[in-house]
């Protein structure tokens, strides 16, 4: 049973690009939950998406983007890519509901010269 | 907005000594769940508290949420190396299906 996958591992993109994070969840699961962690920090939550549609969402602006299709895998985009956007990038996905745990992939690290 | 914060922020001991993290929220608690991140890896799930004053172990490890729901603390019992890494609180506010990372500690080992 595959844990949750995430692809690529690593990217190195040029400011102004844009850049696309694929996440496939734990099987079982519905819902998919992105991250932004930079280097020394915790976490930081920038959406989460169940039955296809956003359902809530952290404060990050609208350059981050996201999709999940019916099989219930996800994508972060990521449009005019900023330096500060350099950091690893965490897909974790979960049954749906407030209180069940959270399996994190592996994570893209990505770093924007 | 919520915050949650850690303390320390980071701890060094000496293998065999105890070690604790502590977890505050600025607001009321649904639930909490701890995670470990070992260096260049991803979070992994430790454990999740839903009750007041709730207390967990796992054989060394001891979890307490605090029981107005807004503080929570991870001790463990006479360290090994492998419990080198970072200690992440992630709390989870009622009405909202984010969790808000805390801070987090990193703890090393010293053999």
């Amino acid at each position: 049973d595959a844990g949750v996958t995430q692809s690529p591992t690593h990217l190195i993109k040029t400011r102004g690009q844009q850049v696309t994070l694929r996440c496939s969840p734990k099987s079982g699961h519905d819902t998919v939950s992105w991250y932004q962690q930079a280097l020394g920090q915790g976490p930081q939550f920038i959406f989460q998406y169940y039955e296809e549609e956003e359902r809530q969402r952290g404060n990050f602006p609208d350059r981050f983007s996201g999709h999940q299709f019916p099989n219930y895998s996800s994508e972060l985009n990521v449009n005019a890519l900023l330096l500060g956007d350099s950091a690893l990038y965490l897909c974790a996905s979960s049954l749906e509901g407030f209180n069940t745990e959270a399996f994190f992939g592996q994570g893209t690290r990505l770093t924007v010269v | 907005g919520q915050q949650v914060m850690q303390i320390p922020q980071y701890q060094h001991v000496q293998e065999g000594e105890d070690f604790t993290t502590y977890c505050n929220s600025s607001t009321t608690l649904s639930n909490i769940q701890w995670y470990k991140q070992r260096p260049g890896g991803h979070p992994v799930f430790l454990i999740q508290l839903v009750k007041s004053g709730e207390v967990k172990k796992q054989k060394r490890l001891t979890f307490q949420f605090g029981e107005a729901k807004k503080n929570s603390s991870l001790h463990i019992t006479a360290t090994q190396t492998t419990d080198v890494g970072t200690y992440f609180c992630a709390g989870h506010a009622s009405g909202t299906y984010k969790y808000i990372f805390g801070t987090g500690t990193r703890l090393k080992v010293l053999a």
